[in-house]
């Protein structure tokens, strides 16, 4: 995804309801993707990740999605909470790369 | 350790310092990277090493970034006559494995050069 700087784009929702965090990538030579969730002056963290043999993945109050068709991904999060509060990252990983590639994040607030 | 730990936590130098950025990855981890993070978007990598070898720096902006791991598990990022441009954080991850497995971040070293 292209890096939009100091804007990120922004989702609010309300405490108890579910949220969904979308992201694009480019890459259809991509076959890994993770979910990170990064809160202010901490570093990434792992949330879920999906393989491209895969379509859906299921863990513990969230679903990552994967489209391969039209190159999306999605992070569903149930009953979200304030503590859910924190940018939201994507990353992809080409078969022959060894690193990672992120998208621009998205800051989700959970509002009371 | 649990997780990855970075230190120092927070740096500030001079324009024209040497810095070295410590990374102790998660005992066992044969990968490790390091990533750099401008304020507002997601980390970019930089040098990627399986145990001690570092087999990619395509991710290094300049001869003046540097990296090493020596034993295969502490590694060190040394930046050299650093500039107002390498301001950021720098983020080390580790994983088990090379291949599709989740890297694991330490928080990261905030770098401010004056």
């Amino acid at each position: 995804g292209e890096s939009v700087g100091l804007h990120l784009p922004t989702l609010s929702v309300q405490e108890g309801d579910n949220s969904i965090i979308n992201c694009a990538y480019s890459n259809s030579a991509s076959d890994y993707f993770i979910w990170y969730k990064q809160e202010s002056g901490k570093g990434p963290q792992f949330i879920i990740d999906i393989r491209s043999n895969m379509d859906k993945r299921q863990g513990q109050r969230v679903t990552v999605l994967l489209n391969k068709t039209v190159k999306h991904l999605s992070l569903q999060i149930a009953a979200t909470q304030p503590g859910d509060s924190a940018v939201y990252f994507c990353a992809e990983k080409e078969g022959s790369a060894r690193q990672l590639t992120f998208g621009s994040g998205t800051q989700l607030t959970v509002l009371p | 350790g649990a997780g990855v730990s970075q230190s120092p936590r927070y740096k500030v130098a001079k324009r024209g310092q040497d810095v070295a950025l410590r990374c102790d990855p998660i005992s066992g981890h044969v990968s490790l990277f390091w990533y750099q993070q401008a304020l507002g978007q997601g980390p970019e990598f930089l040098t990627y090493f399986q145990n001690e070898a570092q087999l990619d720096k395509s991710g290094l902006p300049s001869d003046r970034f540097f990296a090493e791991r020596p034993e295969g598990s502490v590694s060190t990022l040394k930046i050299q006559r650093t500039q107002q441009e390498d301001s950021a954080v720098y983020l080390c991850a580790s994983s088990f494995k090379e291949g599709n497995q989740p890297q694991h971040f330490g928080d990261g070293t905030r770098l401010s050069i004056l």
